[in-house]
């Protein structure tokens, strides 16, 4: 089965420095989806970023971006410019070619003004 | 706005008693997820329907049960409920076809008391 790991319970960031969230997963399928959630304290699961593994190009999200490494299995969030409002859970998810969806633990996000 | 549609949005019900929470999926969408995520947890991945069909099974207790109508839309049904049943359950959608992200309702804050 896949997982997902996120090494990092919590981060902590600077109001406009950069951050990096870690997340690496385990699999067998060489055709597959990983996401960026964002869980603000409304609870609310809110898509942040996604990557579809056949494409080299890293996606990019306004100020959300990420390091899609796949022979390393490493998916990271960079977010640059931070803000107040990007304190939130952030999960790494991975969608099977079962259409099955697998989460990380989160990473909670602290910006610091 | 998801487009996901979860009700009710909060629950307080006693010990022993039964619920149903109701999901309605996107527009078109076909795959329907349930998740339980306790208080400062991830996400537990409970089942997954596709066109009214049970395509997967996570760790969903046997007092829990799910089901997809014909219409599309999802109901899970928790009985016997304990103090420890006490979270927030979250449906997700998806379109299905092993592409896309999962889109997510705000999910049903249920408390037992």
């Amino acid at each position: 089965a896949q997982t997902v790991t996120q090494s990092q319970p919590e981060m902590s960031v600077q109001e406009a420095e950069t951050v990096t969230l870690s997340c690496t997963y385990d699999t067998s399928e060489s055709d597959y989806y990983l996401f960026w959630y964002k869980q603000p304290p409304s609870r609310q699961m809110i898509l942040v970023i996604r990557q579809e593994a056949y494409k080299q190009q890293n996606a990019t999200e306004n100020r959300f971006s990420v390091n899609f490494q796949k022979a390393a299995k490493s998916f990271s969030l960079k977010i640059s410019d931070s803000q107040l409002g990007d304190a939130a859970m952030y999960f790494c998810a991975y969608r099977s070619d079962l259409d099955q969806f697998y989460f990380g633990t989160g990473t909670s996000l602290t910006v610091i003004p | 706005d998801s487009g996901v549609t979860q009700t009710p949005k909060h629950l307080i019900t006693a010990t022993g008693q039964r619920v149903t929470l109701r999901c309605s999926p996107r527009s078109g969408d076909l795959s329907v997820y349930w998740y339980q995520q306790s208080l400062d947890q991830g996400l537990q991945f409970l089942i997954q329907y596709y066109n009214g069909e049970e395509r997967a099974k996570g760790n969903i207790l046997e007092r829990f049960s799910a089901q997809q109508f014909p219409d599309l839309h999802s109901e899970l049904n928790l009985s016997s409920l304990e103090l420890g049943d006490s979270a927030l359950y979250f449906c997700a959608s998806s379109v299905g076809v092993r592409e896309g992200e999962a889109f997510f309702g705000q999910g049903t804050r249920l408390t037992v008391v």
